[in-house]
């Protein structure tokens, strides 16, 4: 089994700041791991993932995560926000080649741009 | 390409009634899933499928029940609607273990 926490709920932060949402995970079996966002009213889309090779991945719209291992975790960054950067994002853990594709999801981290 | 295309948007049922959400996908993915999101707590996965003629229980199935006759579909029924279903219900589908998943666009429910 595994499981996904997001370290923080809320996290408000000013246009062209950079910014960090924290992903932590758990699991017995090698994992993939996922971002995803969330605009008001809509589906997710996938941000970057990351299967295997190199620990910094970068994805969609300026945004870049890193795999640690030993730590476990997989937090989500972007060196400058924008407005439009204002949504949920969602970490994610599929139990990889061996346990299947169903997506394990953290609870969510709204993010709010404020001007 | 439409992609997932969940159907109805929105809906109030009243307590002890039944429906079906509808759920179709134009990418031959073999695997689709239903989650349902409630405030603060993620997506939970109710049912998913790895195949046509093939279901398998999520998290929070009790309520709940599926099928999958096509690759394309996958409906999700619900028997006797409680306020405990009160929710935003999202399809998705995958290609592969390793690939990206697509999501719907919801359907908000509301049980009264």
């Amino acid at each position: 089994a595994q499981s996904v926490t997001q370290l923080d709920s809320q996290v408000p932060v000013f246009e062209e700041a950079p910014v960090e949402l924290r992903c932590n995970y758990s699991s017995s079996v090698s994992v993939y791991l996922f971002w995803y966002v969330q605009y008001p009213n809509q589906g997710l889309q996938l941000l970057l993932k990351y299967l295997s090779g190199s620990t910094l991945v970068k994805g969609i719209n300026g945004f870049e995560a890193e795999f640690n291992k030993s730590q476990t975790s997989f937090h989500l960054r972007k060196p400058s926000v924008h407005i439009s950067d204002t949504a949920e994002y969602f970490c994610a853990v599929s139990g990889g080649e061996t346990s299947g594709s169903r997506l394990t999801f953290g609870e969510g981290t709204q993010l709010t741009v404020n001007p | 390409n439409a992609g997932v295309t969940q159907t109805p948007k929105f809906r109030i049922l009243k307590i002890g009634q039944s429906m079906t959400l509808q759920c179709t996908q134009d990418m031959n993915h073999n695997y689709m899933y239903w989650y349902r999101q409630d405030p603060g707590m993620g997506l939970k996965l109710i049912y998913y499928s790895v195949g046509a003629g093939i279901t398998d229980k999520g998290e929070v199935p009790n309520g709940y029940n599926v099928s999958r006759s096509t690759t394309e579909d996958f409906p999700l029924r619900l028997e006797l609607a409680a306020p405990s279903q009160t929710s935003v219900y999202f399809c998705a589908s995958s290609y592969g273990v390793s690939s990206a998943t697509f999501f719907g666009q919801g359907t908000r429910l509301t049980v009264v």
